[in-house]
């Protein structure tokens, strides 16, 4: 079965950066696209960026340009999203999804980030 | 940029029928897609390419697109089915847009 196991909780202070980690398994991770999308406490969820896991083509949401990279390992079906510069606004949960069909069929189960000093 | 525009709450009595909008220019030029997401939980896609569903899913979950507006349809709504839905669609200028999420209370 499709499974997307994100890496845990991290705790930041503000100007640092943040790396988190998606493992694939289930499927020929590169065969489809990967997304990250957040969402803070209590709020909508926010598109950040794709990857495709096949040719490592990349796309970014424009409100998180020059602040976010999303790379793949292949060798491990992983995905990576790093977010700079945090600020106390970045707290929220990061999900990675693979996209099928237009939608995002599967997600993984979340990471929180907390931005605090 | 593209927006969607949801209705913060809808509630509905158990069995009955309950009807999320979404609103977007052209959106039924679109495909709209839809989530359930149940508090502490990651989104579950509940439609696709405006009227699928995925393997597993009710089918008591349906969907519409046209004009401006998608609607999720929840015929003979449960308990279960209280949580946030959040429509989803592709424009070409912002890439992937969210709706602002609309809280369904079964009461």
């Amino acid at each position: 079965q499709v499974q997307l196991v994100q890496s845990g909780a991290e705790v930041k202070k503000p100007g640092a950066s943040v790396k988190v980690s998606c493992k694939a398994s289930g499927y020929t991770f590169i065969s489809y696209v990967i997304h990250w999308v957040r969402q803070a406490p209590g709020q909508r969820l926010e598109w950040m960026g794709w990857i495709n896991a096949g040719n490592n083509n990349t796309k970014y949401s424009q409100k998180f340009q020059g602040r976010v990279t999303i790379i793949t390992d292949t060798s491990a079906n992983t995905a990576y999203m790093e977010l700079s510069t945090l600020r106390s606004e970045d707290t929220a949960v990061y999900y990675c999804a693979r996209t099928q069909h237009l939608s995002f069929d599967y997600w993984g189960q979340g990471t929180l980030v907390t931005v605090s000093s | 940029s593209y927006e969607l525009t949801q209705p913060p709450s809808v509630s509905v009595s158990p069995g009955q029928t309950a009807s999320i909008t979404c609103s977007g220019d052209k959106l039924g030029d679109k495909y709209a897609s839809w989530y359930q997401q149940r508090p502490g939980q990651s989104p579950v896609l509940v439609i696709y390419q405006d009227i699928k569903r995925p393997s597993g899913i009710p089918e008591r979950f349906s969907g519409s697109n046209s004009g401006n507006t998608a609607t999720l349809t929840i015929s003979g709504t449960q308990a279960m089915d209280e949580a946030d839905y959040y429509c989803q669609a592709w424009d070409s200028s912002t890439d992937v847009v969210f709706g602002g999420g609309t809280k369904l209370t079964v009461l």
